[in-house]
């Protein structure tokens, strides 16, 4: 059964870099089916996607973020990462890894808090 | 403002039959298929629905999707406790080089 975990920093001082991991596991990250993406969720609203990408490297953005946002895959480790530089406190948010094109399954999900 | 549009509340009677509704636009619901999830309190949102109106395997038959022009429909029948949760719809839209798009959501409550 494919499951998904994300890890890193829950609280990050603003203009700095968010930072996370996804770890897939019971499946391979280099399935030529799916793109792996990330999406959060800022506390009490709703879903906004990131970006996905495809265990090549290939790569695609939402727009509205992408100036900000690099997100990268290693194979060797089944894992894909997210940055996010310059966060404000409008970036505090669950951040949640998935598997696209469906979304499914998704990680539990990590909550990162920008604030000094 | 979410790109797709959602109702933000709607609310059911045990058994009872209960539709949400998702609106778009000609570069997302009008070209490319619609998914739907379900986020429980507290936990992560959970696939529903993909490519309209197909169910993941595990996902009740009490759920349906449907889709016509750039309008989406969630319909849950035989309304239970469990079901109460939020609910959102999900795109690919073709405009600014392509993007996922999602409803603002849809708080379900079971009277």
């Amino acid at each position: 059964q494919l499951q998904l975990q994300e890890s890193g920093p829950g609280l990050v001082k603003p203009s700095e870099t968010l930072s996370l991991t996804c770890t897939v596991s019971g499946g391979s990250i280099s399935s030529s089916s799916y793109y792996w993406g990330w999406i959060r969720q800022p506390p009490g609203k709703g879903l906004e996607w990131i970006g996905s990408i495809y265990y090549s490297g290939s790569t695609y953005y939402n727009p509205s973020l992408k100036s900000r946002v690099t997100i990268s895959v290693d194979t060797s480790k089944n894992q894909f990462s997210l940055k996010l530089s310059s966060v404000t406190a409008a970036d505090t948010a669950v951040y949640y890894c998935a598997r696209n094109p469906w979304f499914d399954p998704w990680g539990q999900g990590t909550l990162v808090t920008v604030s000094s | 403002q979410s790109v797709l549009t959602q109702p933000p509340s709607a609310s059911g009677t045990p058994g009872q039959r209960v539709t949400i509704s998702c609106s778009g636009s000609s570069s997302n619901i009008g070209s490319n298929t619609v998914n739907w999830y379900q986020q429980l309190p507290g936990t992560a949102p959970k696939l529903l629905i993909y490519s309209n109106n197909q169910r993941p395997s595990g996902v009740p038959d009490r759920f349906s999707g449907s889709k016509s022009g750039t309008s989406a429909s969630l319909a849950i029948s035989g309304l239970q406790s469990e079901d109460e949760a939020d609910y959102y719809c999900a795109a690919w839209d073709d405009s600014l080089n392509g993007r996922w798009v999602f409803g603002g959501g849809t708080k379900l409550t079971v009277l």
